[in-house]
């Protein structure tokens, strides 16, 4: 059964704070992805990485990094958290080629206070 | 500029009729379309893929697409109380292997 999961459901850090949030994968799939979702603004791609070591930004990268050392493993880091990085964060996988679906995680409600 | 776009709603339908939701995208480059049905604190799940134009049947959903008017639909017959959840489109433009999606249409079915 297909299976993406992240590390943590709920998360509380204090501003300034560094975060990791983790992802794995267990489809061998090439393509990672993070999203936040806040309302009203839907999801909204932070960064992704179609392979080992490779990646792209997204629509608002700013403030965030990633790593990804291995395929099934994707990280996403909030460098110093801020307030308005309160948000649920949901990670993704999909195969290389076109026309397949992206696999979402359970989701991060991360609050930094 | 928003790739992809649907009408917020919240729309509401009574138990039993059919539910539209709709959603228009910008780029004509979009290969594929998804919908996924999302409840309240949980992730997305898929419902139903689309490529071709025309209509795509998968039980009591239906799947829309017309590309000449860049346009996608999904109708939910026979609504039911569980399909109240927030649904979002998703286009992929293949090329650049990433998904674009729409903020999410919220959906009330009515007992």
């Amino acid at each position: 059964d297909v299976k993406v999961t992240q590390s943590s459901r709920y998360l509380v850090k204090r501003t300034g704070e560094k975060v990791f949030l983790e992802c794995v994968q267990d489809m061998d799939h090439e393509n990672m992805f993070w999203y936040r979702q806040d309302p009203g603004l839907g999801l909204r791609l932070i960064y992704f990485s179609y392979d080992v070591k490779m990646k792209e930004k997204g629509d608002i990268p700013e403030g965030y990094s990633v790593s990804r050392e291995k395929k099934e493993r994707f990280s996403l880091i909030l460098e110093s958290a801020s307030t308005n990085q309160t948000s649920m964060y949901l990670c993704a996988s999909s195969l290389v080629q076109g026309n397949t679906e992206a696999f979402f995680g359970q989701g991060t409600r991360l609050t930094v206070v | 500029q928003k790739e992809v776009e649907q009408n917020s709603g919240p729309l509401s339908v009574p138990e039993g009729a059919i539910a539209s939701l709709n959603c228009t995208y910008s780029d004509r480059g979009s290969q594929s379309f998804f919908w996924y049905r999302q409840y309240s604190g949980k992730s997305p799940e898929l419902i139903m893929f689309i490529y071709s134009n025309g209509d795509k049947e998968d039980g009591r959903f239906t799947a829309q697409l017309n590309k000449a008017s860049q346009y996608v639909s999904l109708l939910i017959r026979d609504s039911q109380p569980s399909d109240s959840a927030t649904y979002l489109c998703a286009v992929n433009l293949y090329t650049g292997n990433q998904f674009y999606f729409g903020t999410g249409t919220s959906l009330t079915v009515i007992p």
